[in-house]
């Protein structure tokens, strides 16, 4: 499976854009990238995946350059209960690892 | 529709002691997994299963067992309590690679 690595943390302020990175350098071509996100000890929520090209759903906008070794998922106006821990992983089939994640703090 | 149900919440074992962590889940939902989360870390999968009858290895399965007898259950079983299974435990289902949906966990302390 191909390493994801992210930041350990970032903030944010409220109202404004959160964009988050994830460098997957090692992604084989049939990986998809897959963000989740976790609120304070509760079990992951699933935020957005995609392949190859850019996705837009309700929670956030999903951006994997065209070398796919990197991608940037944007929160377009991050709350306070946006604060979070934000998974990326790398993964061709079901079986989802989590690592460590970018712990998000947005602030009023 | 309640999704992925897990019981109980909370719970102390002493060394050595067996307990059975439930999961169910009403959506249908062929895949099942279970994770154990330890303070400051992120999620390890212990045991999956792609639908009734079938379960296979994770990460860190030693120390647990599980049974996948229905579409809707998929409980987790540590015989032999250690305190090195201390930890917050998710069941998570989904229909395929696409939208994992959580249990709340259940964190249980091993004394």
């Amino acid at each position: 499976d191909a390493k994801t690595t992210q930041p350990p943390s970032m903030d944010c302020a409220e109202g404004r854009a959160a964009n988050l990175p994830c460098n997957h350098s090692t992604i084989s071509g049939n990986e998809y990238v897959y963000w989740y996100r976790q609120i304070h000890s509760q079990g992951p929520q699933y935020i957005i995946h995609g392949l190859k090209n850019n996705e837009t759903n309700e929670m956030a906008s999903l951006i994997i350059t065209e070398d796919r070794k990197s991608s940037t998922l944007i929160l377009p106006h991050a709350t306070l209960r946006d604060t979070a821990v934000y998974y990326c992983i790398v993964r061709v089939d079901y079986k989802l690892s989590f690592g460590a994640g970018t712990t998000v703090t947005v602030r009023a | 529709n309640a999704g992925v149900t897990q019981t109980p919440k909370f719970r102390i074992l002493k060394i050595g002691q067996s307990m059975t962590l439930q999961c169910t889940q009403d959506m249908n939902h062929n895949y099942m997994y279970w994770y154990r989360q330890d303070p400051g870390m992120g999620l390890k999968l212990i045991y999956y299963s792609v639908g009734a009858g079938i379960t296979d290895k994770g990460e860190v399965p030693n120390g647990y067992n599980v049974s996948r007898s229905t579409t809707e259950d998929f409980p987790l079983r540590l015989e032999l309590a250690a305190p090195s299974q201390t930890s917050v435990y998710f069941c998570a289902s989904s229909l395929r690679q696409v939208g994992y949906t959580f249990g709340s966990g259940t964190r249980l302390t091993v004394v």
